[in-house]
């Protein structure tokens, strides 16, 4: 799976978009991007994840450039509950959960 | 309805002894998988059961082993434990692969 790279923490004010980018030149064409993230003392929870097109949900967007090289989260409007570790992941879906999880950036939503 | 029950959440072992964590999946989810969580290593994958059997295993050494029962519980096991074991330990289920939910995990002191 290709190595991505993120900032190691990023703020954010209360009520404004946040926008966490990840890095990964080295995706290959069949590669996922995943982005999870895990609030202090809880089990990751998952957000989004995206081939090539970019996808919305109820928690996220997910902005991955034309040439699949990085990507970004944008939370639209962050909330003190949005402070949490975010886990930017590339890998090929096929079966199995062995995610690899890198070190994330610590987001920080101040009020 | 129910997410992943993880016991025992706290638990406290002497070195040598060894440990069984067990972990309850979401309903009519076939895989499980672990991973285990320190300050230094971070977020790291133990192994994954779907249907009783292992299909994804992490670069652990074999005193760390699981098992899948017919009603998709899982269990690991930690035998001659060391100090370096400590850890949150984090248990996943999923239906199919990609979202993964987990558990709120299961903390080991190793004294």
């Amino acid at each position: 799976d290709a190595k991505t790279t993120q900032p190691p923490s990023m703020d954010c004010a209360e009520g404004r978009a946040a926008n966490l980018p990840c890095n990964h030149s080295t995706i290959s064409g069949n590669e996922y991007v995943y982005w999870y993230r895990q609030i202090h003392s809880q089990g990751p929870q998952y957000i989004i994840h995206g081939l090539k097109n970019n996808e919305t949900n109820e928690m996220a967007s997910l902005i991955i450039t034309e040439d699949r090289k990085s990507s970004t989260l944008i939370l639209p409007h962050a909330t003190l509950r949005d402070t949490a570790v975010y886990y930017c992941i590339v890998r090929v879906d096929n079966y199995g959960q062995n995610f690899v999880f890198g070190p994330g950036t610590r987001l920080s939503v101040l009020p | 309805k129910a997410g992943v029950t993880q016991t025992p959440r706290y638990l406290i072992k002497t070195r040598g002894q060894q440990v069984t964590l067990s972990c309850s999946p979401i309903s009519g989810h076939r895989s499980v998988s672990w991973y285990q969580q320190t300050p230094g290593q971070g977020l790291q994958f133990l192994f994954e059961y779907f249907s009783e059997t292992q299909r994804n295993k992490g670069n652990f050494p074999g005193r760390f082993s699981g098992r899948q029962f017919s009603n998709s519980r899982s269990e690991m096991n930690v035998s001659t434990l060391e100090l370096g074991d400590s850890a949150l330990y984090l248990c996943a289920s999923s239906l199919d692969t990609t979202e993964a939910f987990f558990g709120q995990g299961t903390r080991l002191t190793v004294v």
